[in-house]
């Protein structure tokens, strides 16, 4: 089955720098990227997805990246903001109906 | 609408006890299914349902049962609760059109089994 890795564990960056989470996965068929955010006490968010026919997609201050023949995705985010404090989830998943294969989490701490 | 909605918050239980984690969405999704999140591991799927009547197994599915007999609720069962359950539990639900396959999480129920 998928195996998806996530680094870094954890990511402190000043107020305004940018941050950068990186995954790989292990199935080729796998097709479609998410990133969940999952802020304390709460459940995961959907903050930016990518399908595997797109190389990047952007929205606002964040990014994700895939190289299909590496089998990795990152998230970009840029102008961090104390409210970008979260953990951030990076997941695959091959078939339609989005069993989703998650990796462990980031937890960004973004300081003023 | 409300969303994703799971109850209880909370829950504690003694081992070998059975109790049904509740959840529903009032967003005529076809696809639900139920994780749980535990410390370092991530999301890991447990059940989904692709429709009313219709339920499989995820990765983790020992020890857990499902039903699916409306489109809105997806109740999940221990059978006979063992404290390597103890986890945060998350209900997630999609609605599978083309082009969109956003999974909307509830708030979660924490349980712990002693």
């Amino acid at each position: 089955g998928e195996n998806v890795e996530q680094h870094p564990s954890t990511l402190s960056v000043q107020e305004g720098d940018s941050a950068v989470i990186k995954c790989t996965y292990s199935d080729s068929a796998s097709n479609y990227f998410p990133w969940y955010k999952q802020e304390l006490g709460k459940g995961p968010q959907l903050i930016i997805d990518i399908r595997s026919n797109v190389g990047e997609k952007k929205d606002q201050r964040i990014a994700v990246t895939l190289n299909k023949t590496a089998k990795h995705f990152s998230l970009h985010i840029t102008e961090t903001q104390p409210e970008d404090s979260a953990v951030y989830f990076c997941a695959a998943s091959e078939d339609s109906w989005g069993k989703l294969q998650f990796g462990a989490g980031t937890q960004v701490v973004v300081t003023p | 609408n409300a969303g994703v909605t799971q109850t209880p918050k909370f829950q504690v239980l003694k081992t070998g006890q059975s109790m049904t984690l509740q959840c529903a969405q009032d967003m005529n999704h076809e696809y639900m299914s139920w994780y749980r999140q535990d410390p370092g591991m991530g999301l890991r799927l447990i059940h989904y349902s692709v429709g009313a009547g219709i339920t499989d197994q995820g990765e983790v599915p020992n020890g857990y049962n499902v039903s699916r007999s409306t489109t809105e609720d997806f109740p999940l069962r221990l059978l006979s609760a063992a404290p390597s359950q103890t986890s945060v539990y998350f209900c997630a639900s999609s609605l599978h059109e083309r082009g969109s396959y956003e999974q909307y999480f509830g708030p979660g129920t924490r349980l712990t089994v002693t």
